[in-house]
């Protein structure tokens, strides 16, 4: 069975510090891999995702996301973060081929001037 | 864009009160699902469609219904309300064609007293 750990609840972090939300996952089968942003009250939107090719994925807005297929891993990094980054985000897994996407628990990103 | 939308932002219901949630996608996707979502237990699907008329358990099905009578719609239906299903419910859709990405409404917060 598959499974997505999110090795931080909370990620408090100064404005224009750089930051990196972890993301393990678990499979027997090969994967897609997603991490999507949540704002106050709204829902989950697509940040980046992996399907196949380069490892190094980016986002439009600065974050990006490296699948490491060794260490099983999906880290989340921006090099300067700023205010409007304070959200909650979500590492996903889903199977290729597949119905189901397993979320992970959800890092809280809480930005401080 | 693909549009996901949830026919209540916010609702207020009584125990033992017969409950729908209406969810429309735009995009003919195939697929659709209902996750809830509750502080520190992430996502969790409760039921999801792959196809009209067509639906599967997800995690936590106990209490819950599903309705898939239109491509487009896909209603999910608490038979008896009651308190620990207060929660946030997001709807989502996928295409079996766009690498298993997942796009989901702005959710439902939804309180039984």
């Amino acid at each position: 069975a598959q499974s997505v750990t999110q090795l931080d609840s909370q990620v408090p972090v100064f404005e224009e510090a750089p930051v990196e939300l972890r993301c393990n996952y678990s499979s027997s089968v090969s994967v897609y891999l997603f991490w999507y942003v949540q704002y106050p009250n709204q829902g989950l939107q697509l940040l980046l995702k992996y399907l196949s090719g380069s490892t190094l994925v980016e986002s439009i807005n600065g974050f990006e996301a490296e699948f490491n297929k060794s260490q099983t891993s999906f880290h989340l990094r921006k090099p300067s973060v700023h205010i409007s980054d304070t959200a909650e985000y979500f590492c996903a897994v889903g199977l290729t081929g597949g119905f189901k996407t397993i979320f992970g628990a959800g890092t809280r990103l809480f930005v401080k001037a | 864009d693909v549009k996901v939308t949830q026919s209540s932002r916010y609702l207020v219901k009584r125990t033992g009160e017969k409950v729908f949630l209406e969810c429309v996608q735009d995009m003919d996707h195939e697929n659709m699902f209902w996750y809830r979502q509750d502080p520190g237990l992430g996502l969790r699907l409760i039921y999801f469609s792959y196809d009209v008329k067509m639906k599967e358990k997800g995690d936590i099905p106990e209490g819950y219904s599903v309705s898939r009578e239109k491509k487009e719609r896909f209603s999910l239906i608490l038979e008896s309300a009651s308190t620990n299903q207060t929660s946030m419910y997001l709807c989502a859709s996928r295409s079996t064609v766009s690498g298993n990405t997942i796009y989901f409404g702005e959710g439902s917060w939804l309180t039984v007293v």
